[in-house]
């Protein structure tokens, strides 16, 4: 069955104080691996998407990584503004659907 | 401004009643979806589309239903039978196959908030 589990659920950290999410997958054959950034009461933000194993992306503060098996979200030097539930998604291939992650709730304190 | 839209943003319902979410997109996407958010756990699917005039249920489409007679718009109505409705909705698109490179890239409206009273 496909799956999808991101940990930890929530997490912490000071202003500038580096770290990193993690989204671990099980899918028969990935299409695609997706962040989202999503804040109290509104949708998802797109972030990222990654395709194949060794593929990386950034974006300001954030990195996404991937292998075959996980992908890491690393926030370097969060500001307060970061603070928000990071969502993973799967795509498997000879699918349209996508499995979301329950997500990681960062907060960063000034 | 290309994006997607969803209305209301609240919608509150009496026992019994049939409502209907707007989901409408201006960025010439083929691909619609639909998903419940609740506490907790994770995005869960309830309807897609990939064309229109056609759509598939998807994880959890007991309840509801949805049509995709315009490319643009793909509303979702929440029947009396769905017995626990309260939740977040959100509503999806993606360019699909003619999307080149990011043809799977999702993105989401704001979201609409129903409450049962």
């Amino acid at each position: 069955e496909d799956q999808v589990t991101q940990s930890p659920e929530a997490l912490r950290l000071q202003e500038g104080e580096s770290s990193s999410l993690n989204c671990s997958y099980t899918v028969s054959g990935l299409r695609g691996l997706f962040w989202y950034r999503q804040d109290p009461g509104k949708g998802p933000e797109f972030l990222f998407t990654l395709y194949s194993a060794g593929e990386e992306k950034e974006k300001e503060r954030l990195k996404a990584t991937l292998t075959k098996k996980e992908s890491f979200l690393h926030i370097t030097a969060p500001k307060p503004e970061d603070s928000a539930t990071y969502l993973c998604a799967v795509q498997a291939s000879g699918t349209y659907k996508y499995i979301f992650g329950t997500g990681t709730r960062l907060k960063v304190l000034a | 401004d290309g994006g997607i839209t969803q209305s209301p943003k609240y919608l509150f319902r009496k026992e019994g009643q049939n409502v209907t979410l707007s989901c409408e997109q201006n960025l010439n996407h083929d691909a619609m979806y639909w998903y419940r958010q609740d506490p907790g756990q994770g995005l869960r699917l309830i309807y897609y589309s990939q064309i229109v005039n056609d759509f598939q249920k998807g994880d959890i489409a007991e309840g509801y239903s949805v049509s995709r007679e315009k490319k643009e718009s793909f509303p979702l109505t929440v029947t009396s039978a769905q017995k626990n409705p309260t939740a977040f909705y959100l509503c999806a698109s993606c360019p699909g196959l003619a999307g080149g490179s990011s043809y799977n890239e999702q993105f989401f409206g704001p979201g609409t908030r129903l409450t049962v009273l």
